[in-house]
């Protein structure tokens, strides 16, 4: 998982405001994922991506959106209709067909104000 | 919809006992089902994990037992230690229109009381 970098670790905004996150790999990973954690809570999945130009909404993806123009890099954008978008936000990686294990970020904590 | 039930979701145990930790899926197409570990602001990292194909797998002090039937799985830790205090989850396989992801539990919060 050292081969996951998100940026930044902590991130401040204004309601209103979008902000995007940053998800990088360079573990050649073909599919990529983002959650939402909540504090004491389990893993939200946002979206996901198994291939390069698509995506697909997880369970929770109203007021964000993605983009997976690269195979290593799947930003996130919270939009301002996301209600509460204060979270930590995870990135995770899994190599592809035949390998099921997720590989995560460090996480960027998301703080709106 | 597919779910995964995960109890309990406080475990308090004196160092050098063993915990373990239960979880309940609903889809009997699951065949892949991970364990992680996360510390406080840290990220998740897997410990172990089990397809379906096996009964159970172990790695030093950490074990997975599955038992398809019934759909369970449990995470079996000996000999614990201050080090093992974390919040652990587990999660199981799905797959929806050739897409593949995981369905996640809610979470155990492992205290290791000295």
């Amino acid at each position: 998982d050292g081969g996951i970098t998100q940026s930044p670790k902590y991130l401040f905004r204004k309601e209103g405001q979008n902000v995007t996150l940053s998800c990088e790999q360079n573990l050649n990973h073909d599919a990529m994922y983002w959650y939402r954690q909540d504090p004491g809570q389990g893993l939200r999945l946002i979206y996901y991506s198994q291939i390069v130009n698509d995506f697909q909404k997880g369970d929770i993806a109203e007021g964000y959106s993605v983009s997976r123009e690269k195979k290593e890099s799947f930003p996130l954008t919270v939009t301002s209709a996301q209600k509460n978008p204060t979270a930590f936000y995870l990135c995770a990686s899994r190599p592809g067909t035949g390998a099921y294990e997720q590989y995560f970020g460090p996480g960027t904590r998301l703080t709106v104000t | 919809g597919e779910n995964v039930e995960q109890h309990p979701s406080t475990l308090s145990v004196q160092e050098g006992d063993s915990a373990v930790i239960k979880c309940t899926y609903s889809d009997s197409a699951s065949n892949y089902f991970p364990w992680y570990k996360q510390e406080l602001g840290k990220r998740p990292q897997l410990i172990i994990d089990i397809r379906s194909n096996v009964g159970e797998k172990k790695d030093q002090r950490i074990a997975v037992t599955l038992n398809k039937t019934a759909k369970h799985f449990s995470l079996h830790i000996t000999e614990t230690q201050p080090e093992d205090s974390a919040v652990y989850f587990c999660a199981a396989s799905i797959s929806r229109d050739s897409n593949y992801q995981l369905i996640w539990g809610a979470g155990t919060k492992l205290i290791i009381k000295p």
